[in-house]
């Protein structure tokens, strides 16, 4: 299976200060189709996990362009360039390239 | 608007069976690969299962291969999850996603396994 690996994963982050996140995969996360199925997860307590990029750096729909993904391979980041209080929560970086698709370990954002 | 929802958890005992279903609409269902997330509790998600499109390919974690078995009826835009000899490590939430870019999730199921 492909080893997803968070980091760091807890993230303590003043307002308005920037914040990023760092995902690496243990293969290649290019499918054969030429994309690579990098997805990345905001989950708040009660509540399922909302999904904010595809595909490395898409941004789904009301995703403010403060949070923006990028990364190739192996090599993946999300960056909030200004962090305000609605981004709490735990972020997952998830790949669906490979079966079984896998996650990381979670990253725990809160404000310092 | 897609919805996803599921059904069928509950409380079981160790090495008992339940089966989890997750309705679809607002979305064509047949044409997406669909696989089953789990969130014990305090952890992280894990998909412990997926299916592709046409139903026949399918995957699983190791953690549940021999006991869970995924199956879907695209006629009725539904998702199954066949779960058998079933452990306290299985208590958990589960969610229904779409597959590999899991655009959209469920509200999620509990099972417990408890005596």
């Amino acid at each position: 299976d492909v080893v997803m690996t968070q980091s760091p994963l807890s993230l303590p982050v003043t307002l308005g200060q920037p914040a990023s996140i760092s995902c690496r995969s243990s293969q290649s996360l290019v499918f054969s189709d030429g994309n690579t199925y990098l997805n990345w997860f905001r989950e708040r307590p009660g509540q399922s996990p909302r999904r904010l990029l595809s595909k490395v750096s898409n941004r789904d729909s009301g995703v403010p362009d403060r949070i923006s993904g990028s990364g190739s391979g192996t090599d993946f980041t999300l960056k909030i360039s200004r962090v305000e209080a609605d981004d709490v929560g735990f972020y997952y970086c998830m790949q669906g390239t490979h079966w079984p698709y896998t996650f990381g370990q979670g990253t725990k954002l809160e404000i310092k | 608007e897609v919805q996803l929802v599921e059904s069928g958890g509950g409380l079981v005992q160790p090495g008992g069976s339940l089966r989890l279903s997750c309705a679809a609409s607002g979305l064509t269902f047949s044409t997406y690969w669909m696989h089953w997330v789990r969130q014990a509790p305090g952890k992280g998600l894990v998909s412990v299962s997926g299916i592709k499109n046409d139903g026949i390919s399918t995957f699983y974690a190791d953690s549940v291969k021999g006991r869970f078995v995924i199956s879907r009826d695209n006629a009725k835009n539904t998702l199954y999850l066949q779960m058998n000899s079933l452990r306290a490590e299985d208590t958990a939430v589960y969610y229904c996603a779409t597959g590999f870019s899991s655009a959209h999730w469920g509200q999620g199921t509990l099972v417990t396994v408890s005596s």
